[in-house]
């Protein structure tokens, strides 16, 4: 079955500490995409990417820094230039093009800093 | 501009109804419904399309009024299933679906 892969499910970060969460996709689509959440709130846009080798700051985006060097992956590193990174990260896909299509999200992974 | 979700929360006997709002400032392409049950990620419910039909299933359904710029989830009968956080997502254009504005997300708790 197709669908998004996020590793690890959770995550702990010592200070200073760089961290690389993983993501993968099997379905075939363009665009993938990085949340982050905070308890009780909704989705903040870190980076995005509509093709590969190319990528776009989201709101959030000082702190993290992506790669997408293949279709398939869209890691995401949280720098230690991050000061708050403890949090819940998403990660999503989609078609690009259609003129409309839902996003499918990984299942996520929980960031915490110790 | 975040498009404005109402109400923030409610709270439902299981067989009630439901209904959560998105509205924007800007005139809207499409709008997407998603759910998201506690420590899970969303799931995708929906997308409304300018010009589209009314869509849904028996008990989930949405409407668009592209006058108003607003979307409204109608959920029917409501079940013990249908907790969780609801959100809207909108675009501006066609060329805009990779990139969704979000509402800040309603909370449904449904009670047996």
């Amino acid at each position: 079955d197709g669908g998004i892969t996020q590793s690890p499910k959770y995550l702990f970060r010592k200070e200073g500490q760089n961290v690389t969460l993983s993501c993968e996709q099997n379905l075939n689509h363009d665009a993938m995409y990085w949340y982050r959440q905070d308890p009780g709130q909704g989705l903040r846009l870190i980076y995005y990417s509509q093709i590969v080798n190319d990528f776009q700051k989201g709101d959030i985006a000082e702190g993290y820094s992506v790669s997408r060097e293949k279709k398939e992956s869209f890691p995401l590193t949280v720098t230690s230039a991050q000061k708050n990174p403890t949090a819940f990260y998403l990660c999503a896909s989609t078609l690009t093009g259609t003129g409309g299509s839902g996003y499918t999200f990984g299942s996520g992974t929980r960031l915490t800093v110790v | 501009q975040q498009p404005v979700q109402s109400p923030q929360a409610v709270i439902l006997r299981e067989g009630e109804d439901a209904v959560i709002n998105c509205s924007s400032s800007k005139a809207l392409y499409s709008v997407h419904w998603y759910r998201q049950k506690h420590g899970e990620a969303p799931v995708f419910l929906m997308i409304l399309l300018k010009g589209g039909e009314q869509k849904g299933h028996e008990k989930i359904s949405a409407s668009f009024n592209e006058k108003k710029q607003q979307s409204s989830l109608y959920l029917t009968a409501s079940q013990l299933s249908y907790s969780g956080t609801y959100f809207c997502g909108t675009t501006t254009t066609m060329d805009s679906n990779y990139q969704l504005i979000w509402g800040a997300g309603t909370k449904l708790i449904i009670k047996p």
